[in-house]
């Protein structure tokens, strides 16, 4: 079956850069996405196809694919981006599903 | 302003059954493909469920055979029968629409808790 791996935690500094990884086989072919939820809050999608960002999500969040890793990268973090992020993607070549990622805690210090 | 409200949680002894409804609002429902995500308390999010416009299903096989997705447009609802229902299935139940053109999800309900404990 179809999986996505994660880190379970990353740590950065404010004003530091934070980069998360996602790895999956299939990513090579499909589109990744990713999502930022915060506790007792629903998911909110901060990128979609690899590297796109929804309107009103701040410039500091992108999205880069190379191969079957893909990466989100929060840059100037500040401390409201704590957060678990999970990466997901869908797969249609045979029956159909969707995979979310384990998620990564990013914590702030 | 695109809405999703989720109902119908609460708790179930192990073998039974529950019906879970999300009711939309703020965009035309019909249009867009719905999913169920749910997330074990300290878990991770995983899928539960989808239904496409032309009302074709998809299920993982953890649920599938037990749980059954279903839409009334002219009601602008999702639905999730859960039948035979596990100690596993314990999990906040989110409705979530689907991205139009895209396998994600741009919007989702605040979810609803559903306890499988005898």
């Amino acid at each position: 079956s179809y999986e996505l791996t994660q880190p379970p935690s990353v740590s950065v500094s404010p004003g530091q850069t934070a980069r998360i990884t996602c790895s999956g086989d299939a990513l090579p072919k499909q589109y990744a996405y990713w999502y930022q939820q915060k506790p007792g809050q629903a998911p909110v999608l901060v990128i979609y196809k690899d590297s796109e960002r929804p309107s009103g999500i701040p410039e500091r969040f992108s999205g880069s694919s190379s191969g079957t890793t893909v990466t989100l990268t929060i840059s100037g973090v500040q401390a409201e981006d704590e957060a678990d992020y999970y990466c997901q993607s869908a797969d249609s070549s045979g029956t159909y599903q969707v995979v979310f990622g384990g998620g990564t805690k990013l914590t702030v210090l | 302003e695109v809405q999703l409200v989720e109902s119908g949680g609460g708790l179930v002894q192990p073998g039974g059954s529950l019906r879970l409804s999300c009711a939309a609002s703020g965009f035309t429902f019909s249009s867009y493909d719905m999913h169920w995500v749910r997330q074990a308390t300290g878990k991770g999010l995983e899928w539960v469920s989808a239904i496409g416009t032309a009302g074709d299903t998809y299920y993982p096989g953890s649920v599938k055979g037990r749980f059954t997705i279903s839409r009334e447009n002219a009601k602008n609802s999702l639905y999730l029968q859960m039948n035979s229902l596990r100690a596993g299935d314990t999990a906040v139940y989110y409705c979530a629409r689907a991205r139009s053109g895209g396998s994600c999800y741009d919007y989702w309900g605040q979810g609803t808790l559903v306890t499988v404990s005898s």
